[in-house]
């Protein structure tokens, strides 16, 4: 089964730009979905399928996934976005999902 | 607005088997775009698959948690369920269950906190 490797920790300044990555060994699936976890929360879609946002998510996030790296965007940081970031894929070969392990993002 | 709430007892004993039940509203379990799955996060971890199921009763489960893991739906009521046998300390966690699309976890329940402990 895949492997997903995320950074645990990274910071941003406030109104710059920052880009949280997520490796697999072996993607089975062109598309990675992100989720944002803000403490006591359930997780919130942010992004899924080629770059697609649900509504109501702010522009500034966006995604990309090439070859075995996924990345998830956050286009002019603000203190709200502050919050733990998860990538996730479905394997189209066994229809098993696997989560990255968290990126915690510090707005600074 | 499709919503979804997890529901059982937030105390289990060790070695006793954990029971949750997730019951989804606004929209159906039956509609045959969709999976429903179980998630679990143990206090201050990730995010952990446990399964997934489709209307019809077709599951996937998580390798690693196989053998303790039933996921159940009952399209009668609208809901689905997990059972985890054998728990320990180790099974403490949020669990979520959430609405699988092809491309993604669009809807997630709020969670429920289940304790392992005697």
């Amino acid at each position: 089964s895949s492997e997903l490797t995320q950074d645990p920790a990274v910071s941003v300044a406030l109104g710059q730009t920052v880009r949280i990555t997520c490796q697999g060994d072996s993607l089975r699936s062109p598309y990675a979905s992100w989720y944002q976890q803000k403490p006591g929360q359930a997780p919130l879609l942010v992004i899924y399928g080629k770059n697609n946002r649900p509504s109501g998510i702010p522009d500034r996030f966006s995604g990309f996934t090439s070859g075995n790296t996924a990345s998830l965007t956050i286009t002019g940081a603000q203190a709200e976005d502050e919050a733990d970031y998860y990538c996730n894929f479905r394997d189209s070969s066994n229809n098993h999902l696997v989560f990255g392990g968290g990126t915690k993002l510090t707005v600074l | 607005q499709l919503q979804l709430q997890e529901s059982g007892p937030g105390l289990v004993k060790p070695s006793e088997t954990l029971s949750l039940t997730c019951n989804v509203s606004g929209g159906s379990i039956s509609s045959s775009a969709y999976f429903w799955a179980w998630i679990r996060q143990p206090p201050g971890q990730g995010l952990e698959w446990l399964g997934t199921i489709y209307y019809s009763g077709i599951t996937y489960y998580n390798p690693s948690l196989r053998r303790r893991v039933t996921i159940s739906v009952d399209t009668s009521k609208n809901q689905f369920s997990l059972m985890l046998s054998s728990v320990t300390a180790a099974d403490t966690a949020v669990y979520y269950c959430a609405r699988l699309g092809e491309l993604t976890l669009d809807y997630w329940g709020q969670g429920a906190l289940v304790t392992v402990s005697s």
